[in-house]
């Protein structure tokens, strides 16, 4: 069975731009989430998504969007870039909602670097 | 509010040796307690994790990991460290059973002396 898919895996961007990064869960999963992840910040939740419906939210400016599809892929979308928003974005899925029964895989990451 | 204290952001062992990487956990109800490795320009890779079930807790590659509630600990350990450990290791927990929401400590990297 295939992993989690990120893609791209790298992207450059300048200041002020938009961008959208895709994620690709495990066949099968509903459950997709977000995180970033800075040298300075550390590994910070985003988005929790399941069944297109988001459940959580970090705590995190307007500027960062995200949507889950019918058949679960996920996209999320940063609008005007600053630099403080280069890192690494990792996606994980699930089968369901919670770690009782259930476990999560993490994506290879998307690397932005905002110039 | 959860949150995750990893002490030590460095530990270096010598290869052969005990890898011992302490994790705190601040939480107000049950927690859900995960250890991730990262390897360079990888995703993270889950190594265990506590639901509960046993408060010793086996994972992959021979890391265990022990629950104590009255130490508010989740220390990770491995009796002989490989090479092939060197990595970051990062401890996270999550409020419930009905959510992923994952917060991380800030790291543990782990050197391995040959």
């Amino acid at each position: 069975k295939a992993g989690v898919t990120q893609t791209p895996r790298y992207l450059i961007k300048t200041r002020g731009q938009q961008v959208t990064l895709s994620c690709s869960p495990i066949s099968g999963h509903r459950s997709v989430s977000w995180y970033q992840q800075t040298p300075g910040q550390g590994l910070q939740f985003l988005f929790e998504y399941f069944s297109e419906t988001q459940r959580n939210k970090g705590n995190f400016p307007g500027r960062f969007s995200g949507r889950q599809f019918s058949n679960s892929r996920s996209e999320m979308n940063v609008s005007t870039l600053e630099l403080g928003d280069s890192a690494l974005y990792l996606c994980a899925s699930s089968q369901g909602i919670g770690p009782n029964t259930d476990t999560q895989y993490f994506g290879p990451g998307t690397r932005l670097t905002v110039l | 509010a959860q949150s995750v204290t990893q002490l030590g952001s460095h530990v270096s062992v010598s290869e052969g040796a005990l890898v011992l990487l302490r994790c705190n956990y601040s939480s107000s109800v049950p927690p859900y307690l995960f250890w991730y490795v990262q390897y360079p320009n990888q995703g993270l890779q889950l190594l265990l994790k506590y639901t509960s079930a046993a408060t010793l807790v086996k994972g992959i590659n021979g890391f265990e990991a022990e629950f104590k509630k009255s130490e508010t600990s989740f220390h990770l350990t491995k009796p002989s460290a490989h090479m092939s450990d060197a990595a970051e290791y990062f401890c996270a927990v999550t409020p419930g059973v009905s959510s992923y929401k994952l917060i991380f400590g800030s790291g543990t990297r782990l050197l391995v002396r040959p």
